[in-house]
């Protein structure tokens, strides 16, 4: 079965970068998303077919998909992104979630 | 504004049944596919089961085909999901989500968005 990973954790300083990856087999060829999951809270989209941001959402996140690799950027990183964050994507019809990345804001 | 509320979860005994509702409102409910995605205590999303607006497309994850069944009411605007045979491992908080990125379709492909705050059911004896 199609399996999408992520790393289970990366920190970041604030005002850095963060990247997010999520690997899966040619997922270059399908679509990405990604959504943000603060402690308490629902998931929130920040970025579906593979790059594009949902209104209310900063410029600081953008995304990627090329290869077998999807990447979240979170640029200028801030205290309030310190969040769990998962990638999806389709396959034969049934959606997939990444298993997660803790982002921490050190 | 778009509001997904979801009602019904609690706590069931192994092998019993439990229905979950989730009411909609602030867009045209029966133009869109819904979906269930669930989430395990301290554990990450897995996609549960989706329906596209006249449901006519149906899809389950593996983990559920079989035991749960989506149905929607669209004169009601409300979602729901059938859940019977439950085990240890389907407790999990179930959100209810609206398939974003187009009308009508397949309940398939695009995104979800957004997300109401969740049902919590636990299965245990």
């Amino acid at each position: 079965s199609y399996e999408l990973t992520q790393p289970p954790s990366v920190s970041v300083s604030p005002g850095q970068t963060a990247s997010i990856t999520c690997s899966g087999d040619k997922l270059g060829d399908k679509y990405v998303c990604w959504y943000q999951q603060k402690p308490g809270q629902s998931p929130v989209l920040v970025i579906y077919q593979d790059s594009k941001r949902p209104s209310g959402i900063p410029e600081r996140f953008s995304g990627s998909n090329s290869g077998n690799t999807a990447t979240l950027t979170i640029s200028g990183t801030q205290a309030m992104d310190e969040a769990d964050y998962y990638c999806q994507a389709w396959d034969s019809s049934t959606a997939l979630f990444g298993t997660g990345t803790k982002v921490t804001v050190l | 504004e778009v509001q997904l509320v979801e009602s019904g979860g609690g706590l069931v005994q192994p092998g019993r049944s439990l229905r979950l509702s989730c009411a909609a409102s602030g867009f045209t409910f029966d133009d869109y596919a819904m979906h269930w995605v669930r989430q395990a205590p301290g554990k990450g999303l897995e996609w549960v089961s989706g329906i596209s607006w006249n449901s006519g497309s149906i899809g389950y994850a593996d983990s559920v085909k079989g035991r749960f069944t989506i149905s929607r009411d669209n004169a009601k605007n409300s979602l729901y999901l059938q859940m019977n045979s439950l085990r240890a491992d389907d407790t999990a908080l179930y959100y209810c989500t609206k398939r974003q990125g187009g009308r009508y379709g397949d309940y398939a492909d695009n995104w979800f968005d957004p997300w109401g705050q969740g049902t919590l059911v636990t299965v245990s004896s």
